[in-house]
């Protein structure tokens, strides 16, 4: 299987500030069509997970500018330009091009 | 706006069935993955399976030999089972929907709806 590293496990952030999150997987998630098969989620505190970006690079509905996901091959990274409260939780990268999917094991994000 | 509603037993003794429904209120049914997904307290995800649009099932090979997901289409309904249940095996569990996207003859499913997640304990 596919294993996903992420980096940092925890990040402090400071609203208003930007942060990244880095995402690493052991074998390329670029397929020949030219889509990388990696999305990102957000678990809120006592929550589900929801989805935030898939395919790499596309927000989901819903989903504030603010955020955006780039990265091609085994290297992704997700960025938030300004950071809110709201935006605490773990966040997680996916791969979906083999099965099993598997998960990274996640980054923390605290005000 | 589709809304996921799970249900289903949450202590369980080693050995039992572990049984679990997940209801699909608001959107259609039909052209899903119907997904599900489980996280160990404290712990991150594991993706145990889907059943596909075209009416396949694709497991964990992890969990293959134990897990079983079937789809009721005229209740809107799909279940999991994970029989021989051990202490491993508690998590909370969440019914996902994924919207398949297909080029080139590959398709993948991204995970938008979640359900609301349900504590599975296995204890003696």
């Amino acid at each position: 299987e596919i294993v996903m590293t992420q980096s940092p496990l925890s990040l402090p952030a400071t609203p208003g500030e930007p942060a990244s999150i880095s995402c690493r997987s052991g074998q390329s998630l670029l397929h020949r069509n030219g889509y990388n098969y990696l999305d990102w989620y957000l678990q809120k505190p006592g929550q589900s997970p929801q989805l935030l970006i898939y395919l790499g690079s596309h927000r989901a509905s819903g989903v504030p500018d603010r955020f955006s996901g780039s990265g091609s091959g085994t290297v992704f990274t997700l960025k938030i330009s300004r950071v809110e409260a709201e935006d605490v939780g773990i966040y997680y990268c996916m791969q979906a091009l083999q099965t099993p999917v598997t998960f990274g094991g996640g980054t923390k994000v605290e005000i | 706006q589709v809304h996921l509603q799970q249900w289903g037993a949450g202590l369980l003794k080693p050995s039992e069935t572990l049984s679990l429904t997940c209801a699909v209120y608001g959107g259609s049914f039909s052209g899903y993955y119907w997904t599900w997904i489980r996280q160990p307290p404290g712990k991150g995800l594991e993706w145990i399976g889907d059943f596909g649009h075209g009416g396949s099932t694709t497991y964990n090979p992890s969990l293959k030999s134990r897990v079983t997901i079937s789809v009721d289409k005229s209740k809107n309904q799909f279940s999991l089972k994970l029989k021989s249940v051990t202490a491993a095996d508690t998590a909370i569990y969440y019914c996902a929907r994924g919207t398949p996207f297909c080029i080139d003859g590959y398709c993948y499913d991204w995970f938008d709806s979640w359900g609301q997640g349900t504590l599975v304990t296995v204890s003696s």
